[in-house]
């Protein structure tokens, strides 16, 4: 049962370009929606998160934009850097549930 | 403040022994989560620990097994090794509200032979 579903599968971006990524969720009773990046070798970073009263929230270069209606959040990676090369997650916890649904994970290529 | 920490980095092990692996979560957490993620996937939640008991299990068979201690520090076992055990294995931490961000180790690296 895949409750988060991400898209796309992969994307390469130039240097400062824009890095769009996305996630349609099946449950409502979600608490909050973390992002997490994984470079080669690591654990999951935790990123950013944001809690479902909120429609944007902004760290750095990093936005995340919610769609409550369309059951939909996205991660924007601002002016992209070639350090920001790694695996991103999109997840979600339901309440009253203790696991991490993750999604299946954006591999981001930033060309220098 | 220390992160989540694990030990050991990397593990070798033949198909049918068994394997234990530690976690010791982020200060101030007592909620600790284990996690595989196999190669090119996202992490697949085995179990969360809370109060020295499992609180919630993901859809793994009874091979892998826990505990968790007085101080929140946490182990995997998986017994009876297979092949298909070969995969990355996370700790998260976390206070004990499930509305609380879980915070990662850069895992164990479990190769079966």
């Amino acid at each position: 049962q895949q409750q988060v579903k991400q898209s796309p599968q992969s994307l390469i971006v130039q240097k400062g370009g824009i890095s769009i990524i996305n996630c349609a969720y099946e449950n409502t009773a979600f608490d909050y929606f973390p992002w997490y990046q994984q470079f080669p070798g690591k654990g999951p970073a935790l990123l950013i998160a944001i809690r479902p009263d909120v429609s944007e929230k902004k760290e750095g270069r990093f936005t995340i934009s919610f769609n409550k209606s369309a059951k939909q959040f996205s991660l924007h990676i601002m002016d992209s850097q070639p350090g920001d090369s790694a695996t991103y997650f999109c997840a979600a916890p339901r309440s009253n549930d203790y696991k991490l649904s993750f999604g299946a994970g954006t591999t981001v290529t930033v060309r220098a | 403040d220390a992160g989540v920490t694990q030990s050991p980095t990397h593990l070798i092990k033949t198909r049918g022994q068994q394997v234990t692996l530690r976690c010791s979560p982020k200060s101030g957490h007592d909620t600790v989560s284990w996690y595989q993620q196999a190669l090119g996937q996202g992490p697949q939640f085995i179990f969360q620990y809370y109060e020295e008991e499992e609180r919630q299990r993901g859809n793994f068979p009874d091979r892998f097994s826990g505990h968790q201690f007085p101080n929140y520090s946490s182990e995997l076992n998986v017994n009876a090794l297979l092949l298909g055990d070969s995969a990355l294995y996370l700790c998260a931490s976390s206070f004990s509200s499930s509305n609380q961000p879980q915070h990662f180790g850069d895992g164990t690296r479990l190769s079966i032979l």
